[in-house]
């Protein structure tokens, strides 16, 4: 069966960065774009990007674009996504989603951003 | 980019009674439209992708319809656990744009 295994909840000081992982299985990883979306707490959902794993062509939400980098290992079938120079407002679930209508998703890494 | 914008932001309905959502786009989208529902301290569940097809294990009491800038989910008959927040989301292109969600909980 499918499924999306992200890497576990981080806490970062206001202007590090976090890489969070999203390790896929049950399908072909380079068959299905992988998607980053994220949800602050009590918000919406908001899409960050995507990245082809098979080519690892990568396209950013302007929001993001700078601060952003989404990356693949195609050997152990894991999607990165790494944000840099967090923020406060930066608090949120993170999630990676398969495909273009998000029909898998992670189960979430919680991204704290506190001093 | 193309905004996306649901109606009502919010809703109370009783048990068995018919629901509907609506969703606009700020332009055409054909039929890349999908529909989530994340309950509280869940993930988003995809129920519906092109507009009006029904994902694989939801009930069919979800549907959907629409295409070009005008979409609904209808729930048939409300059911306690439906009780959740509800997305629409286009996919026609990047950037991905979701709504703003619906909050449907039970009278």
């Amino acid at each position: 069966q499918v499924q999306l295994v992200q890497s576990g909840a981080e806490v970062r000081e206001p202007g590090a960065s976090v890489k969070v992982s999203c390790k896929a299985s049950g399908y072909t990883f380079t068959g299905y774009y992988i998607h980053w979306v994220r949800q602050a707490p009590g918000q919406g959902l908001e899409w960050m990007g995507w990245i082809n794993p098979n080519s690892g062509d990568t396209n950013y939400a302007q929001k993001f674009q700078g601060r952003v980098t989404m990356t693949r290992d195609t050997s152990i079938s894991t999607a990165y996504m790494e944000l840099r120079r967090l923020r406060y407002d930066d608090t949120a679930v993170y999630y990676c989603a398969r495909d273009w209508n998000l029909d898998y998703w992670g189960q979430g890494t919680l991204v704290t951003v506190s001093s | 980019d193309i905004q996306m914008t649901q109606s009502p932001s919010s809703l109370s309905a009783s048990v068995g009674d018919r629901v509907t959502i609506t969703c606009r786009a700020s332009q055409g989208i054909s039929n890349y439209l999908a529909w989530y529902q994340q309950k509280p301290g869940k993930v988003p569940k995809l129920l519906i992708y092109a507009a009006s097809t029904l994902q694989s294990g939801v009930p069919s009491r979800f549907s959907g319809s629409g295409s070009g800038t005008d979409f609904t989910l209808t729930i048939s008959s409300l059911q306690p656990e439906d009780v959740a927040t509800y997305y629409c989301q286009k996919y026609n292109s990047a950037p991905i744009t979701f709504g703003p969600g619906t909050k449907v909980d039970i009278k």
